[in-house]
């Protein structure tokens, strides 16, 4: 969506590497979403930043995931030592609005081999 | 513990005929629900919503029906176009979280035939 950057829109890596995903919404948004979506699988919640707050990380699969977001705009999510399971379209967002619907991006298809 | 759930990975209907698509819930804190659209390599978009004090919204083509006594929501598509082919996901937000974080089901394929 235009209201939202997601690079690379793909990436292939070797199990054992890591890697970063980058979200880069339109400025004024002070909250922001992960999720990813795994093949056959529905959206999956990973992790929610909302403006100083400290983020909800209750999504995050294992510790081998990360993600910050700095300066309030632009958020990275870091996947070390990647694994096969790890591939899946990971997916930013940002309300709308305030208090409104989720606007996703357009993914990021990580394939991990 | 799947919270939401859509049992039918896929649905296939002819074109000017209704497509039902179908979500189940299970937790009674949540009180809006969202249908979303995906097409391939692009991410989901908004369809239509409904919140809990309601039990039918209408936009266009597009209804959805909330039955909260037995956690079930439906999408009805009427008449279904080839363009409405894409993965139809399920979501519900929790009204008191505050936080718009949604949880999703698992999506319906719907393929809409000529």
């Amino acid at each position: 969506g235009a209201g939202v950057s997601q690079s690379p829109s793909n990436k292939v890596t070797e199990k054992g590497k890591d890697v970063e995903l980058r979200c880069d919404p339109i400025s004024g948004h002070t909250a922001l979403y992960w999720y990813r979506q795994s093949l056959g699988q529905g959206l999956e919640f990973l992790i929610y930043f909302q403006g100083n707050s400290a983020p909800d990380k209750s999504g995050l699969p294992s510790d081998r995931f990360s993600a910050e977001r700095t300066g309030g705009s632009v958020s990275t999510l870091t996947i070390q030592r990647t694994q096969q399971e790890d591939s899946a379209v990971y997916l930013c967002a940002i309300p709308q609005a305030p208090g409104e619907k989720l606007f996703f991006g357009s993914g990021t298809q990580l394939s991990v081999l | 513990d799947q919270q939401v759930k859509q049992n039918s990975p896929s649905l296939s209907v002819q074109e000017g005929r209704i497509s039902i698509l179908n979500c189940d819930y299970t937790n009674s804190m949540f009180d809006y629900f969202l249908w979303y659209k995906k097409y391939p390599a692009e991410g989901p978009t908004f369809l239509i919503s409904i919140s809990s004090i309601k039990d039918k919204n209408e936009d266009g083509r597009f209804t959805v029906f909330l039955n909260k006594s037995a956690k079930h929501l439906s999408l009805h598509i009427v008449p279904s176009q080839p363009g409405d082919s894409a993965v139809y996901f399920c979501a519900a937000e929790h009204g008191s979280s505050n936080t718009g974080k949604l949880i999703f089901g698992q999506g319906t394929t719907l393929q809409v035939k000529p």
